[in-house]
């Protein structure tokens, strides 16, 4: 099963500006206009911050913005703060088989 | 308010079969494709297995592809995930999700599943 590649760890001090990147595929992000962003607390359930590469689910902060080219996408997390110290994944759409691909994720620290 | 709740999971020796059960509310069970997506501890998300809303479609990733069947119960608003011939390397907190067009809106807490001798 393809897994897509992020960064192990980005980090930022409050109130700067990071951006996490997705490396896929043609077969994945390449093909398809639906790349998922998750956020994860230790110990926590992933929750949806970002789908279809830049939409924002109800509720979540617009300090968290998506893009995507080619065969690649990024989440750039805009005003750090500390409760953004979390894991973050992206998946993409991959068709039949396998329907999803995540990436083995990113941890973020606020310095 | 959409709740998703899992349940079933264990310690099982490597082989052996656990069955785990997601009970849905506080939206329309029965017109939503759903999935469950697996973590290994420490490790990233790994999407597992599909089902439609009606259950006639189904897909599974290659590694538990005959092992593992997913089916649903619109009546009662549950998923359930048969896991069979299990491995060690099937170890994970497993998550059922909600899904929207082509991603997961929302997940359960998951049950954590451990296969060791």
């Amino acid at each position: 099963q393809s897994v897509l590649t992020q960064p192990a760890s980005v980090s930022g001090s409050p109130g700067q500006s990071i951006t996490i990147s997705c490396t896929g595929t043609s077969s994945d992000v390449g093909s398809y206009n639906l790349v998922s962003w998750y956020q994860q607390h230790p110990g926590k359930a992933p929750k949806l911050i970002i789908y279809e590469g830049f939409k924002r689910p109800s509720g979540v902060s617009n300090r968290f913005s998506g893009s995507k080219s080619g065969n690649a996408a990024s989440l750039t997390i805009s005003g750090l703060q500390a409760e953004d110290e979390a894991d973050y994944f992206c998946c993409s759409y991959g068709g039949v088989s396998p329907r999803y691909v995540f990436a083995t994720g990113t941890k973020v620290t606020v310095l | 308010e959409v709740q998703l709740v899992e349940s079933g999971g264990g310690l099982i020796p490597p082989g052996g079969s656990l069955r785990l059960s997601c009970a849905a509310s506080g939206f329309s069970f029965s017109t939503y494709g759903m999935s469950w997506v697996r973590q290994a501890p420490g490790k990233g998300l790994e999407w597992v297995s599909y089902i439609s809303t009606s259950s006639f479609t189904i897909y599974y990733a290659d590694f538990v592809r005959g092992r593992f069947t997913i089916s649903r119960d619109n009546a009662k608003n549950s998923l359930y995930l048969q896991m069979n011939s299990l491995r060690v390397e099937d170890s994970a907190i497993y998550y059922c999700a909600k899904e929207g067009l082509r991603h997961f809106d929302n997940w359960g807490q998951g049950t954590l599943v451990t296969v060791s001798s």
